[in-house]
């Protein structure tokens, strides 16, 4: 399979617990880019690289949220101290260079948080 | 980015074309259109952009008004398979990331 691939699919976690999710992009796409989206809602963007730079945050990135893609291939998403309004669906796209390019996305990792 | 007015749910019958409109009556000159679709417990999936032309490819059609205020995704044989939400995009080339909305809840009626 050389699409998007995330791990894991799914999360359950504890309020106030860490976790991190790890993204495989498309073999050579330079950019990746992650999404939220809660139930009944489209995606909402997060953040992206072009290879290992980090060009663009959202502000629904808090403090509480770093992302990372240190050699320009995989990246992981991390929150720290989690809250239950970070539950969510979490996507990570890729795509060979600019936005005008199709992104091809991951299946997710859904984040429960008790 | 132009904002996109889209039905939040539309119904087709098995085997007719599925015409799903959007309406992004802001747009301006250097904008595309795109199209994404998503199938329940899996990520978006491009389906197909245009910025003025009609565009076609092997899932579905584009049909982009002349004042570009207006769109339809045409799917032209519905299968079960498309039942999905599909999301109308309007993008600056010069912006790096997809703005979703809610899009449209297309479901195919066997």
């Amino acid at each position: 399979d050389t699409g998007v691939s995330q791990n894991p699919r799914h999360k359950i976690t504890k309020r106030g617990q860490n976790v991190t999710f790890r993204c495989d992009p498309i073999s050579e796409h330079n950019r990746l880019y992650w999404y939220r989206q809660t139930l009944g809602q489209g995606p909402e963007f997060l953040t992206y690289f072009q290879n290992e730079a980090q060009l663009e945050k959202s502000r629904l990135l808090s403090d509480r949220f770093s992302a990372e893609r240190p050699k320009g291939s995989f990246s992981t998403l991390e929150i720290q101290r989690t809250e239950q309004g970070d539950s969510a669906m979490y996507l990570c796209a890729s795509t060979p260079g600019a936005i005008n390019e199709k992104l091809f996305f991951g299946s997710g990792t859904q984040l429960s948080v008790l | 980015d132009a904002k996109t007015t889209q039905p939040p749910s539309m119904d087709c019958a098995e085997g007719r074309a599925a015409n799903l409109p959007c309406n992004h009556s802001t747009i301006s000159g250097n904008e595309y259109v795109y199209w994404y679709r998503q199938i329940h417990s899996q990520g978006p999936q491009y389906i197909i952009h245009g910025l003025k032309n009609n565009e076609t490819n092997e899932m579905a059609s584009l049909i982009i008004t002349e004042d570009r205020k207006s769109s339809t995704l045409i799917l032209p044989h519905a299968t079960l398979r498309d039942t999905a939400v599909y999301y109308c995009i309007v993008i600056n080339f010069g912006n790096e990331k997809l703005t979703f909305g809610t899009g449209t809840r297309l479901t195919i009626i066997p």
